[in-house]
């Protein structure tokens, strides 16, 4: 098992322009995350899904869009990137919010707007 | 709103030194509990977690955490620790409505 994998590993936008995160996982995981990790911040979570074609917002979702269509794959979209949203992003997923579910990451994705 | 707070930003000590990182969180429900560590240039890594029962909680590496419910803690320890724990760690919290918040994380430096 490849267990969660991102793409792509690095990218630098410019302001104003958009892109798509790609988050895929082959454990047949209910729950994925989206999440923004910046310095003395922690782990911050974006959005995140209970389930194939569901998301809800997590604590900062502004500027973000997510969609997950399949239930291997979860997308984070930027419509239109700002500096702000400079940061390194982690995918996770879960078997689910029972008492035995726990989080397994993915390599991450450091995201340079200028 | 469900929290997690670390109330250590940056901890420096030497090898050998005992070591206790400390996590609370806000709420009042069933919770999971986790700590999870960043190795420089690395993802995340599962440390230990508790779900129910005993609470005190061996995890990898010699770590150990306890569940104190009346404290909402969950503080993170070891015994000695050594140059190779150097890391950042991450306290979370797991609801059964699914969100996996995290705490602000606790940069640990071990000098040799």
């Amino acid at each position: 098992n490849a267990g969660v994998t991102q793409t792509p590993k690095f990218r630098v936008l410019k302001t104003g322009q958009s892109m798509t995160l790609l988050c895929a996982q082959d454990m047949n995981h209910e729950y994925m995350y989206w999440y923004r990790q910046d310095p003395g911040m922690g782990l911050r979570l974006i959005h995140y899904s209970v389930g194939e074609g569901t998301t809800a917002k997590g604590e900062v979702p502004d500027g973000y869009n997510v969609s997950r269509l399949k239930k291997q794959n979860f997308l984070l979209g930027l419509e239109s990137a700002a500096p702000s949203q400079t940061s390194v992003y982690f995918c996770a997923s879960s078997s689910g919010g029972d008492l035995r579910s726990r989080g397994y990451f993915g390599p991450g994705t450091r995201l340079t707007v200028t | 709103a469900q929290s997690v707070s670390q109330h250590n930003h940056h901890v420096i000590l030497s090898e050998a030194a005992s070591l206790e990182l400390g996590c609370n969180y806000s709420y009042g429900g069933t919770v999971n509990l986790f700590w999870y560590v960043q190795y420089p240039g690395q993802h995340l890594q599962l440390l230990l977690k508790y779900f129910s029962g005993d609470p005190l909680v061996k995890g990898i590496k010699g770590f150990e955490a306890e569940f104190i419910k009346s404290k909402f803690s969950f503080n993170l320890r070891k015994p000695s620790v050594q140059w190779s724990d150097t890391a950042e760690y991450f306290c979370a919290v797991n609801n059964q409505g699914g969100k996996l918040i995290f705490g602000q994380g606790t940069e640990l430096s071990v000098k040799p």
